[in-house]
């Protein structure tokens, strides 16, 4: 089955950019998404790239995909306190079992 | 505000009891997942429903069993509850059967603190 592998934690200073790296094993992933969970919340959706691209952005996100290492990042231009939240990586090739990683924990230092 | 709907909030009980927890999916999504999170344990899926059957089983204990109704709706069922199960517990929907191209919705969640 799929495992997927996230740092626990980042911590960044605000303005800075945030980089949070995934690696994962299934290489029959065709939806690579981010989730965001904020305090308090469940996970919603971030953004997603397609296997078929390398590089996407949206606004202050960028979504980089290498596949031939199975390795996945988000980039976040500018962080914001409002960006401290726990980010999940969910590589999804549609088999089972529904994996997503441990998350990484965003901390912002104003 | 993602649709799903999960109640209650929370949930204080004690060891050997049974609890529910329902799930409104989002309107118009057929597959429901539950989950399980725990700080050290992350998110572990347990059970996906579409449309009323069983579609798919992670690590769910035989303790826990979960149901989707004609109208959607879904409940997950804990019983003889133990110290360890005390995490939050969520509810995704998705269009589809099969997750990979229609992203998860998720719900708040439901606090679950066993005593």
């Amino acid at each position: 089955g799929e495992d997927v592998e996230q740092s626990l934690f980042l911590s960044v200073r605000e303005g800075d950019s945030s980089v949070i790296n995934c690696t994962y094993t299934d290489s029959s992933s065709t939806y690579l998404y981010w989730y965001k969970q904020e305090p308090g919340a469940g996970l919603q959706l971030l953004t997603y790239i397609f296997s078929n691209m390398d590089m996407k952005q949206d606004q202050r996100l960028t979504v980089l995909l290498n596949k031939k290492d199975k390795h996945l990042s988000l980039r976040i231009a500018d962080t914001q306190t409002g960006d401290s939240a726990i980010y999940f990586c969910h590589p999804n090739s549609g088999n089972t079992p529904l994996v997503f990683g441990k998350g990484t924990r965003l901390s912002v230092i104003a | 505000d993602s649709g799903v709907t999960q109640t209650p909030k929370h949930l204080i009980t004690a060891t050997g009891q049974r609890v529910t927890l329902r799930c409104s999916p989002r309107s118009g999504d057929l597959s429901v997942y539950w989950y399980q999170q725990s700080l050290d344990q992350g998110l572990q899926f347990l059970i996906q429903y579409y449309n009323g059957e069983e579609r798919a089983k992670g690590n769910i204990l035989e303790r826990f069993s979960a149901q989707q109704f004609p109208d959607l709706h879904s409940e997950l069922n804990l019983s003889s509850l133990e110290l360890g199960d005390s995490a939050l517990y969520f509810c995704a929907s998705s269009t589809t059967a099969s997750s990979y191209n229609s992203p998860l919705h998720f719900g708040n969640g439901t606090r679950l603190t066993v005593t």
